[in-house]
């Protein structure tokens, strides 16, 4: 079984700092990942994923993430935080049923604070 | 442009009263999936239909039930609502692939009272 882990539920940082948020992933088979965003009392929007090819990946609101094999890791980045990027980030791995589809299997989430 | 809609957006019910919450989809997608999301955590996968077949997650309670009369539409419903089903429902839809992404709706979030 594949798994994602997100160290830090809760990230502070100030309006224009950096953003990094970490996820760790453990899986047996080449890894396709993602991250998530999710607004208070809304669904989950995708930010970016990786699945084959470049390892570091571009997403939407200016976020990016570097697929590190050696590391396991795929950690969630932003040069500048936005108030605007105040949310809950979750990293996910896709999972085979076995039967033809998949499924994602989330971390734990991580909740991003913006300070003025 | 909504593509996945879900509703309601907030439901009542009472204990023990059964509740339904729908789902549809304008993407034509072949997978659908229902998640539970309890206050503070990751959404947890109940079941998913790929095409007309169901496929139960084995910790989904029998609580639970789930229909996909067409390709548009899935339901899920709740037979016996107790205080701890109160959460936030998500519908999901994706086509095959693994490295397909998949799309939430906005939720429903249920209180069970």
């Amino acid at each position: 079984a594949q798994s994602v882990t997100q160290l830090g539920s809760h990230v502070s940082v100030s309006e224009g700092a950096l953003v990094l948020l970490r996820c760790n992933y453990s899986s047996s088979v080449p890894p396709y990942l993602f991250w998530y965003v999710q607004y208070p009392n809304q669904g989950l929007q995708l930010l970016l994923k990786y699945t084959t090819g470049a390892t570091l990946v571009k997403g939407i609101n200016g976020f990016e993430a570097e697929f590190k094999k050696s590391e396991t890791s795929f950690h969630l980045t932003k040069p500048s935080a936005h108030m605007s990027d105040a949310a809950e980030y979750f990293c996910a791995v896709i999972e085979g049923s076995g039967a033809g589809s998949y499924q994602l299997t989330f971390g734990k989430g991580t909740k991003l604070s913006v300070i003025p | 442009d909504a593509m996945v809609i879900q509703n309601p957006r907030y439901q009542v019910t009472q204990f023990g009263k059964p509740v339904t919450l729908s789902c549809s989809q304008t993407l034509n997608h072949n997978v659908m999936y229902w998640y539970q999301q309890k206050s503070s955590q990751a959404p947890k996968l109940l079941f998913h239909y790929y095409d007309k077949d169901f496929n139960n997650e084995a910790d989904t309670p029998d609580n639970f039930q789930s229909r996909r009369p067409n390709t548009s539409f899935c339901f899920l419903d709740i037979r016996s609502p107790g205080l701890g089903d109160a959460a936030m429902y998500l519908c999901a839809t994706s086509s095959r692939g693994r490295n397909t992404e998949a799309f939430f709706g906005q939720g429903t979030r249920l209180t069970v009272v």
